[in-house]
């Protein structure tokens, strides 16, 4: 079985923190996703990588850096934490050329 | 561009009822479909996918969905609804990468 975990399930940071947020998959997947998830909108695709250190925006970049130093691991990095920054985060990773995903139990994160 | 619509953000039916949950989409190519669930405090779970093999896709937890080209629709369908159904429930287009709609919780009554 595909497993993708994230480091928190759970996260509480105050307005202006660095805040990193981690993914790890198991499976050898060369694609990996962060979405991010509020009621009404579905999810949106905040950055993608295809490969280590390749990383491509998503639809809603801004705030938001990654980083992809080893192929199991992608990571979400927010500079400066706004409270419009709280939410659901969801990890996503794939194949190469396969469309099915595979997500994470997500991180809630709440920006005070 | 491609969409994805979901007609009902929250669809309430009774246990053993029927379930339908509606998707239309958009694409100027043909595309790979996929219906996802989420359930409370989890990730989600793909429940199926539609890849131009056949139009009516059956998925796990006794889901199915039909591929109706001329409507652009996908709709997701479940004979008896059970409680553990209870989830929200995400519609999904692929051209390259995942566009989902706004999501559609079922709540199941007893």
């Amino acid at each position: 079985d595909v497993k993708v975990t994230q480091s928190s399930r759970y996260l509480v940071k105050r307005t202006g923190e660095k805040v990193f947020l981690e993914c790890v998959q198991d499976m050898d997947h060369e694609n990996m996703f962060w979405y991010r998830q509020d009621p009404g909108l579905g999810l949106r695709l905040i950055y993608f990588s295809y490969d280590v250190k390749m990383k491509e925006k998503g639809d809603i970049p801004e705030g938001y850096s990654v980083s992809r130093e080893k192929k199991e691991r992608f990571s979400l990095i927010l500079e400066s934490a706004s409270t419009n920054q709280t939410s659901m985060y969801l990890c996503a990773s794939s194949s190469l050329y396969a469309d099915t995903q595979y997500f994470g139990p997500g991180t809630r994160l709440t920006v005070l | 561009a491609q969409s994805v619509t979901q007609l009902g953000s929250h669809v309430s039916v009774s246990e053993g009822a029927l379930v339908l949950l509606r998707c239309n989409y958009s694409s100027s190519v043909p595309p790979y479909l996929f219906w996802y669930v989420q359930y409370p405090n989890q990730g989600l779970q793909l429940l199926l996918k539609y890849t131009s093999a056949a139009t009516l896709v059956k998925g796990i937890n006794g889901f199915e969905a039909e591929f109706k080209k001329s409507e652009t629709s996908f709709h997701l369908t479940k004979p008896s609804a059970h409680m553990s159904d209870a989830a929200e429930y995400f519609c999904a287009v692929s051209t390259g990468k995942l566009i989902f709609g706004q999501g559609t919780t079922l709540q199941v009554k007893p």
